[in-house]
């Protein structure tokens, strides 16, 4: 069974630099083809995609987010760790983050998200 | 820019009813989506993917169907437990659309 949970700060100040780190079990991300997402859904908003991270270290970001994301994992501790620089409270949001399905560009297990504030 | 529209935003139904929802993209390369369905308090469910593939223990009910720009998922009839978001999930950008909240009318 897949699980992951996202932990992080629930309020983060404008400018400052929110780091959010995803737990997981049921996979390995040094398995060939697996990837972890970050998504996130502004307050009665739409999900936004934000990044993925690959077994082989490959990434991919939102081209709007490029210049402040960044997406690391540590295969040794089961994590992926979110880093977004420059916080604003356009930001503010649930951050989620999920499994991709083996071969496939979507999401099959999510953790249950984090609310971000950003807010002086 | 991909841009998935999902339409309608509102769909005001009964339980046993049929609902149709509807997914079109801008971006003809390579496309395919994915549905999800999402109700408050709990992460998006993957209902289908590559347009017309049940995921994992989703109901018969669900079906999906569409190429190119556009897609639809028809639930058959409705559940009392189908009353929530939709959201789809473009393939090759893995964005998402707006949203079609179907509500108990």
């Amino acid at each position: 069974q897949i699980t992951l949970k996202e932990s992080g700060p629930t309020l983060v100040k404008p400018t400052q630099t929110l780091t959010l780190t995803c737990t997981f079990s049921g996979f390995s991300l040094d398995s060939p083809r697996m990837g972890v997402g970050w998504i996130r859904q502004p307050p009665g908003k739409a999900p936004e995609w934000l990044g993925i991270i690959y077994w082989d270290n490959d990434k991919f970001y939102k081209p709007s987010l490029k210049n402040r994301l960044t997406l690391t994992k540590d295969t040794s501790k089961n994590q992926v760790v979110l880093t977004l620089t420059n916080v604003d409270p356009v930001d503010t949001a649930t951050y989620f983050c999920a499994h991709q399905l083996d071969g496939y560009p979507y999401f099959d297990s999510w953790g249950q998200g984090t609310l971000v504030i950003v807010s002086s | 820019e991909i841009v998935l529209t999902q339409s309608p935003a509102i769909l005001s139904l009964s339980p046993g009813e049929r609902a149709t929802l509807s997914c079109m993209a801008t971006d003809l390369d390579d496309n395919s989506v994915a549905w999800y369905q999402h109700k408050p308090g709990q992460p998006p469910r993957l209902l289908m993917y590559e347009a017309s593939t049940r995921a994992t223990g989703i109901p018969a009910r669900f079906t999906g169907s569409g190429s190119g720009t556009n897609f639809s998922l028809t639930i058959s009839s409705l559940e009392p437990e189908d009353f929530a978001i939709y959201y789809c999930q473009q393939r090759t950008k893995w964005a998402f659309g707006g949203g079609t909240k179907i509500e108990i009318k």
